[in-house]
């Protein structure tokens, strides 16, 4: 069955380093999104991707992130400069339809330390 | 404000014991009721979706149902392997996307 993978699967930087997360969606899906969970808190929309470009984002997704399908099968999360208050686990998810179902990677836990 | 709010926090059952868990939502436009299924330190898992009042879906011991302002999940007979944290989100189109928001969960035990 398809799924979607994310690496790595933990990430532990220092506070203002880059990190990229990556994402590989199911192959013949057209929308794409990730989402953020504090540990404790509920699951957060960060940014949505279709067409090769956003398509809605939100207010945590400020100038310190990026997002990026470089080719036809990754999808990327850039932070330029980490904060502490970045520390959560990294959401991917796709879907065919944008009205269908999302489907979920297993996540990327970001340590900044 | 758009809202998604799912009671109880925390349920415990005993094995073979049914129930429901409930989740309400304000939400102007909404595009689909999503229910998932979330393991610890696992990213969530799909169950269902209702796009429109009185709509039903069924999987397993799992059944969904949807009002024009809540859903409840019902779970007959669970098992132990039925704990985990269940989570209802509600789409919203914004562009070309359908972003997702999510309740706080239900954090569901079933002791044998």
């Amino acid at each position: 069955e398809p799924e979607v993978t994310q690496t790595p699967s933990h990430q532990v930087t220092q506070m203002g380093q880059e990190v990229i997360l990556r994402c590989v969606p199911i192959s013949n899906h057209l929308y794409f999104y990730w989402y953020r969970q504090i540990l404790g808190q509920k699951v957060e929309f960060l940014v949505s991707f279709y067409n090769n470009e956003i398509s809605e984002k939100s207010e945590i997704f400020d100038d310190q992130f990026s997002v990026e399908r470089p080719d036809g099968s990754n999808f990327t999360l850039k932070i330029r400069s980490t904060k502490l208050e970045d520390s959560a686990m990294y959401f991917c998810a796709s879907s065919f339809d944008r009205a269908y179902e999302q489907y979920f990677g297993p996540g990327t836990r970001l340590t900044v330390t | 404000e758009d809202q998604v709010t799912q009671s109880p926090e925390a349920l415990r059952l005993q094995e073979g014991e049914s129930s429901s868990l409930n989740c309400s939502y304000t939400v102007s436009g909404l595009r689909g009721l999503f229910w998932y299924r979330q393991d610890p330190g696992k990213g969530p898992e799909f169950l269902f979706t209702l796009y429109s009042a009185g709509e039903e879906k069924e999987k397993e011991r799992l059944k969904a149902t949807l009002t024009k302002k809540e859903s409840f999940l019902h779970i007959t007979a669970p098992k132990p392997e039925d704990s985990a944290t269940y989570l209802c989100a509600v789409g919203q189109y914004g562009g070309a996307t359908n972003k997702l928001i999510f309740g706080t969960g239900t954090l569901l035990a079933v002791q044998p």
